[in-house]
């Protein structure tokens, strides 16, 4: 079965400091991997997803993550974060197979970044 | 665009009292989620639908109900609600089961 591990609860920084929100996930079978943003009271709201290709993803609000094959990971980076920025990160991962037995999204328990002035 | 609409926003019910969320997309999407969150859990899936006419359990089905209407309405039924599904929950639909998911904007349940 398929699972995604974000180590860290809690992430606190500093106006424009960069930060990296890590995620780990654990497959037996190829994956489609995702990163999702929540801000407070509002559902979740896609950042940027690997289907394919280019190991490095670009997406919304300046935020982009690396798809590293060999070590199971898919950080989420952005260099200089502003305080709008303060949300919660959830990290997910699904089968690349669409009639596998695992296929569908499975989520993280989420990364809190609490940008501080 | 209304994308993934829920209702209602917030709801009290009292122990044992029954309730059905509503759910509905415009995306024409085949598949359908309910996941409730809660603090340190992340979100956790109730029952997921991944296409009209079948509906699954997830991880936490336990005390719920689904029905897949039609193929852009699904709700979540509780039938004797209580204070464990104190939550917010959310209602997703995506094109297939492993693409991104859509969210709607969530309803926040209390049973006291």
């Amino acid at each position: 079965a398929q699972s995604v591990t974000q180590l860290d609860s809690q992430v606190p920084v500093f106006e424009e400091a960069p930060v990296e929100l890590r995620c780990n996930y654990s497959s037996s079978v190829s994956v489609y991997l995702f990163w999702y943003v929540q801000y407070p009271n509002q559902g979740l709201q896609l950042l940027l997803k690997y289907l394919s290709g280019s190991t490095l993803v670009k997406g919304i609000n300046g935020f982009e993550a690396e798809f590293n094959k060999s070590q199971t990971s898919f950080h989420l980076r952005k260099p200089s974060v502003h305080i709008s920025d303060t949300a919660e990160y959830f990290c997910a991962v699904s089968d690349t197979n669409y009639g596998g037995a695992t296929n569908k999204l499975i989520f993280g328990t989420g990364t809190l970044l609490a940008v501080q002035p | 665009n209304a994308g993934v609409t829920q209702t209602p926003k917030f709801q009290v019910l009292k122990t044992g009292q029954s309730m059905t969320l509503q759910c509905a997309q415009d995306m024409n999407h085949n598949s359908m989620y309910w996941y409730r969150q809660d603090p340190g859990m992340g979100l956790r899936l109730i029952y997921y639908s991944a296409s009209e006419g079948t509906t699954d359990k997830g991880e936490v089905p336990n005390g719920y109900n689904v029905s897949r209407l039609n193929k852009r309405e699904f709700s979540l039924r509780l039938e004797s609600a209580a204070p464990s599904q104190t939550s917010v929950y959310f209602c997703a639909s995506s094109a297939q089961p492993n693409t991104e998911a859509f969210f709607g904007q969530g309803t926040r349940l209390t049973v006291v």
